[in-house]
């Protein structure tokens, strides 16, 4: 099983809070990905990275913002959370030589 | 604009069964083709995948079968099981080591 770790895995807040969700890996990997899964459960890449200092964002436009400071860590925050926000939040990981993208449990976050 | 679709929807085939879930790409640059499966509360794994030099790759009970020229490929579950109800992804991404493209997914309920 691939070594990849999201927190937390579920979370209510108010609107107008600031978040944070974590993401990190042990693998090594140089590329990260963040994705939206709504309800209906289709994907959309939100956020990618192809190495650190290196953020892009992806096809779903989002409010979101992603930093790269380590190989390791790849964090989502949220400025100012809002009702629309709430969804589910997986991140992925992938290795330079290879094809297969490893994703975290996910987190469940809901904006009251 | 979706890049890559997917049906059904959802699925329910008896235990013992076929299931068949179908994916269309429209890019023909797409050179990689993965399935991804996802239990209830977990992120995608990936099942099996396949590039567009084959026509068919099995792995056990899995079998993806491609064609090139009808920009088509498909995901057969030979003597599906109770254990093989999930949401089933298809994919396609570009250059094979770059963002993947999802399907809408498809819910796979297999009767005992």
């Amino acid at each position: 099983e691939a070594d990849i770790y999201q927190t937390p895995r579920y979370l209510v807040i108010g609107t107008g809070k600031k978040i944070t969700l974590e993401c990190s890996q042990t693998m090594g990997h140089d590329k990260m990905y963040w994705y939206q899964q709504d309800p209906g459960m289709e994907l959309h890449l939100i956020h990618y990275s192809y190495g650190v200092n290196s953020t892009e964002k992806g096809d779903l436009s989002s409010e979101s913002t992603v930093s790269r400071i380590r190989t390791e860590h790849f964090p989502l925050t949220l400025e100012s959370a809002r009702p629309s926000h709430t969804s589910q939040y997986l991140c992925a990981s992938q290795g330079q030589r290879s094809y297969e993208q490893y994703f975290g449990p996910g987190t469940r976050l809901t904006v009251t | 604009q979706q890049q890559v679709k997917q049906s059904p929807q959802s699925l329910i085939v008896q235990k013992g069964g076929i299931s068949i879930i179908n994916c269309a790409y429209e890019n023909t640059a797409f050179d990689y083709f993965p399935w991804y499966q996802q239990f209830p509360g977990k992120g995608p794994a990936l099942l099996i995948a396949i590039r567009p030099d084959v026509s068919e790759k099995k792995e056990g009970r899995f079998t993806i079968s491609f064609n090139k020229s009808a920009k088509q490929f498909s995901l057969h579950i030979m003597d599906s099981q109770p254990g093989d109800s999930a949401t089933y992804f298809c994919a396609a991404s570009l250059n094979s080591g770059y963002a993947l493209n999802f399907g809408k997914g498809t819910s796979l309920l297999v009767t005992p």
